[in-house]
């Protein structure tokens, strides 16, 4: 089992509507969460980070974490075609002494109008 | 800069060859982190270095791979007698402290192509 695992999609919504991304994690010692968007050729961008159980919102976007399922979540209301692109859910793993970053392979989103 | 650069954006080089691929991270970053990317796939971790010294190389696949951050700042990541496996988007990030909630920050990334 991959520790950090997501769809691949393509998830394909049109334009104004809501897309859901979901990714799942093995470490249950994990603590914090993190969604990054990566267009095509580009370096991945942090867009959400999560900490604790619930929801947290910035604009658009909305991450849901629920540590007792292992499941966080990022919707994007009002989708653009702009925001097309590869989102990496990433979960923080203790290993070693320090808080080591996992990334999933990424959901590979496409808006269109 | 503001950002964490990298040099080259791409690299083409003959299998057998040497290569080094170099990251500034932003300035006052403590962490810096290399991880490769293939087609299709998220960021893989390579190796972690605090200030000048390497915290966990766990991640580099064998002993052609080796990086370094002489100074705590600019780190440079080597690559031994080239494989095309090798062929990839090899990316550094930095972040502040190192610690669980930090950002890390990802550079644009160089592009090794091994024929």
């Amino acid at each position: 089992q991959k520790e950090v695992e997501q769809n691949s999609g393509p998830l394909s919504v049109p334009e104004g509507a809501i897309a859901s991304l979901n990714c799942t994690y093995s470490d249950r010692g994990s603590q914090s969460f993190f969604w990054y968007r990566q267009y095509s050729g580009k370096s991945p961008e942090l867009i959400m980070s999560i900490y604790s159980n619930g929801d947290q919102e910035d604009g658009r976007f909305t991450a849901q974490l629920n540590k007792a399922s292992q499941y966080v979540s990022l919707l994007i209301r009002d989708s653009q075609p702009s925001d097309s692109a590869t989102y990496l859910c990433a979960v923080t793993l203790f290993s070693g002494g320090y808080n080591k970053l996992i990334f999933g392979a990424g959901t590979r989103l496409a808006v269109h109008p | 800069g503001a950002g964490v650069s990298q040099t080259p954006s791409n690299k083409v080089t003959e299998k057998g060859k040497y290569v080094e691929l170099r990251c500034d991270p932003i300035s006052g970053h403590t962490a810096l982190y290399w991880y490769r990317q293939s087609l299709g796939q998220g960021p893989e971790f390579l190796i972690y270095f605090q200030g000048t010294g390497a915290a966990d190389d766990s991640g580099l696949p064998n002993d052609r791979f080796f990086a370094v951050r002489p100074e705590g700042s600019v780190s440079t990541l080597k690559i031994q007698r080239t494989e095309r496996g090798d062929s990839a988007v090899y990316l550094c990030a930095s972040s502040l402290t190192g610690g669980g909630t930090d950002t890390q920050y990802f550079g644009p990334g160089t592009r090794l192509t091994v024929l």
